[in-house]
């Protein structure tokens, strides 16, 4: 199985911070990685596919980039609705895995 | 639009099978996609559960493969979870998501049911 890392587990940020969140994978998946966000009682939203192919109707301000192993997620400038949890995917091979999440609060 | 709407008991009995469905709206399972199970613990992270294709075929996470059975329902445009044997550890909320496959790849999972809780109790 290949597993996916998330770092930081949490973080508190300001409204207007630049916040970035990494996500590594146990062995390459190229570009198979997605990120998701999700609020509290709600499904995840896909928001980034092939590391960083913004889906539409999603802010510009979130950004993605990586390759092989190690990937991130930007947001450039915090919003209030942006606090929520995190969660980066690889699709790659089966079992299709995710990262444990980082959870951004409000500093 | 694509919705999908998750339906089931919400409470299940150690031992018993669990059940639940996921009906489909806007889009023919029998066109194209995947369509998964993912579970979440209360408080936990995601965990991919398993995928069936209109075809019938199927893959899923060897963690829970022994207990899992996916079938899809083209015709009432449907596909269905059973896990056997549960315990405590199986509560969770359970979302059903549509993808796709890229060759030997899969894509993102871009629908996504409001997901379902299930406890397991006695």
């Amino acid at each position: 199985d290949i597993q996916m890392t998330q770092s930081p587990s949490s973080l508190s940020a300001s409204v207007g911070d630049r916040v970035t969140i990494t996500c590594r994978a146990s062995q390459s998946i190229t570009n198979y990685l997605s990120w998701y966000q999700q609020k509290l009682g709600k499904a995840p939203q896909l928001l980034i596919s092939a590391s960083a192919s913004l889906q539409s109707g999603v802010p510009s301000r979130f950004s993605g980039s990586g390759s092989g192993t190690d990937f991130t997620l930007t947001i450039s400038s915090l919003q209030p609705e942006d606090f929520a949890t995190y969660y980066c995917q690889q699709t790659y091979s089966t079992p299709l895995t995710f990262g444990g999440g980082t959870r951004v609060e409000i500093k | 639009q694509v919705q999908l709407q998750e339906s089931g008991p919400g409470l299940v009995k150690p031992s018993e099978t669990l059940s639940l469905t996921c009906s489909v709206s806007g889009y023919s399972i029998s066109t194209a996609y995947f369509w998964g199970w993912i579970r979440q613990s209360p408080g936990k992270g995601l965990e991919w559960i398993g995928s069936i294709y209109k075809s019938g075929s199927t893959h899923d996470n060897p963690s829970l493969r022994s207990r899992v059975t996916i079938s899809v329902d083209t015709s009432k445009n449907e596909f269905s979870l059973k896990l056997s044997s549960v315990t405590a550890a199986d509560t969770a909320v359970y979302y059903c998501a549509r993808f796709d496959s890229r060759g030997r790849q899969f894509g993102p999972f871009d629908y996504w049911g409001q997901g379902t809780l299930v406890t397991v109790s006695s």
